[in-house]
């Protein structure tokens, strides 16, 4: 079974529509993130939680907000999206006690905003 | 503020050696990562350098140094498989020790 898994894979929604991607993680770390990522742009952080009381916006937070409800769970939305938000979304994890900070990202969901 | 910058795409060939050069700037350095991502896959972990040096690992090496702002990442024995891209990341302590991803060089292996 996938350590980190995301939910959906693919959706498709209009503009104006809200949108939820939801992530949850079996490994047990306390940090969570949410990355988008754009053809030549790479991955950008969108948020990040390193522990369930704790959010913390990234790069490119306007347009979305997070939700940890609990340690395995880190959900992203978009309240209306639009159609520059289209594009494919990782969340991944990393464990406190790493002094790597290794994170393990999930297969991603591929959005498309018409 | 963070910058990182790599060479957008490469080609090599099966059997060869390619080196991936990567620069960053950055006002807190701690820490510079490489993963290798599959077209439409999740990346996956490579490599970790803190400390200036090389660090080996199989047919992959990372190298990094911190006064040149200068890491590589150096892959031996090409194969297929290895055409991917390969993502250069920068941990950075100010502000929350997070991590910033350059945008990737696509390595093409050719036969």
């Amino acid at each position: 079974d996938a350590d980190v898994t995301q939910t959906p894979r693919n959706r498709i929604t209009k503009t104006g529509k809200r949108i939820m991607l939801e992530c949850s993680q079996t490994k047990g770390h306390d940090r969570m993130y949410w990355y988008r990522q754009d053809p030549g742009l790479g991955l950008r952080l969108i948020y990040y939680s390193f522990d369930v009381k704790d959010i913390n916006k990234g790069e490119i937070s306007d347009g979305y907000s997070v939700s940890r409800q609990a340690q395995a769970k880190f959900s992203l939305s978009l309240e209306s999206a639009i159609p520059n938000q289209t594009a494919l979304y990782f969340c991944a994890t990393s464990d406190l006690e790493d002094p790597t900070n290794e994170q393990f990202f999930g297969p991603g969901t591929r959005l498309t905003v018409l | 503020g963070q910058n990182i910058d790599q060479p957008t795409e490469m080609t090599a060939t099966e059997g060869a050696i390619v080196q991936i050069n990567c620069t960053y700037q950055t006002s807190g350095f701690n820490g510079l990562f490489w993963y290798q991502q599959h077209a439409g896959e999740a990346p996956t972990f490579l490599s970790y350098n803190v400390l200036d040096g090389l660090e080996e690992k199989g047919r992959f090496s990372s190298f990094l140094s911190r006064s040149k702002g200068y890491s590589y990442l150096l892959l031996k024995e090409l194969q297929m498989k290895d055409s991917a891209s390969y993502l250069c990341a920068v941990r950075d302590s100010s502000g929350g020790f997070k991590t910033i991803f350059g945008a990737g060089t696509r390595l093409f292996v050719k036969a």
